[in-house]
């Protein structure tokens, strides 16, 4: 069981705009920048977000990251078939000195 | 641009030891702010954090692993290595090597990840 939790699911439509949501703790979101990954099927890891909300060079700005207290968002918008994977949020917690993932949320372009 | 690759063997007996190598280019693990992770993920389940080796040879291990594992700057400058001992068949997983660069806190580029089963 992940300390920072996702919902295991979420869907959209093409086009439409969709958020995942991501809760942790004061000693993880609450004190530490959040980072979002997606991870396409049988692919590695690609990181999305950093420090909340930034878009490395080269990702979509359709991508776009938020923080409020424990927890934290990543909006996409304009929603597409390839923007079908799995999303991980991640942050470092202070308590227990280690980098904490969430448990993923499934991304389905119905 | 920043490359890392994993490399071990694809299966491993119970008890056994698990030694993976991440040769990596475009940065050097000894420049400052620069370090080296390992990630693994059991099939069809979430990412796992395991360790992580900082430019100033600090390192850090998750808490529930920490007596089993190892990480290390390999004699070669760019390949850093990760040692598991006393393997189980829940130790089977893609294992990840990342990158953290000196603007981030967590990985910003990840290798291909290298499938171990551990079976006997």
């Amino acid at each position: 069981q992940s300390v920072l939790t996702q919902p295991p699911s979420a869907s959209g439509t093409p086009g439409q705009r969709v958020s995942i949501s991501c809760s942790g703790s004061n000693s993880n979101i609450g004190s530490n920048y959040v980072y979002w990954y997606q991870q396409l099927p049988g692919t590695a890891p690609k990181l999305l977000i950093y420090s909340n909300d930034q878009r490395p060079s080269g990702v979509s700005d359709r991508f776009s990251g938020s923080k409020s207290g424990t927890s934290a968002s990543l909006a996409i918008s304009g929603l597409r078939s390839e923007d079908e994977a799995d999303y991980y949020c991640a942050a470092w917690d202070d308590s227990l000195s280690t980098v904490l993932f969430g448990g993923g949320t499934k991304l389905t372009v119905l | 641009q920043i490359t890392l690759k994993e490399s071990g063997p694809t299966v491993v007996k119970p008890t056994q030891t698990l030694t993976l190598t991440c040769t990596f280019s475009g940065f050097s693990v000894s420049a400052v702010g620069e370090a080296v992770g390992w990630i693994r993920q059991p099939p069809g389940k979430a990412l796992e954090w395991l360790a992580i080796l900082y430019w100033d040879d600090d390192k850090r291990y998750r808490p529930s692993l920490k007596s089993r594992l190892t990480i290390a700057k390999a004699a070669s400058q760019n390949q850093v290595v990760l040692v598991m001992a006393n393997v189980d068949p829940l130790d089977t997983a893609t294992y990840y090597c990342a990158h953290k660069g000196p603007q981030v806190v967590l990985f910003d580029s990840w290798g291909q990840g290298a499938l171990v089963s551990v079976s006997s």
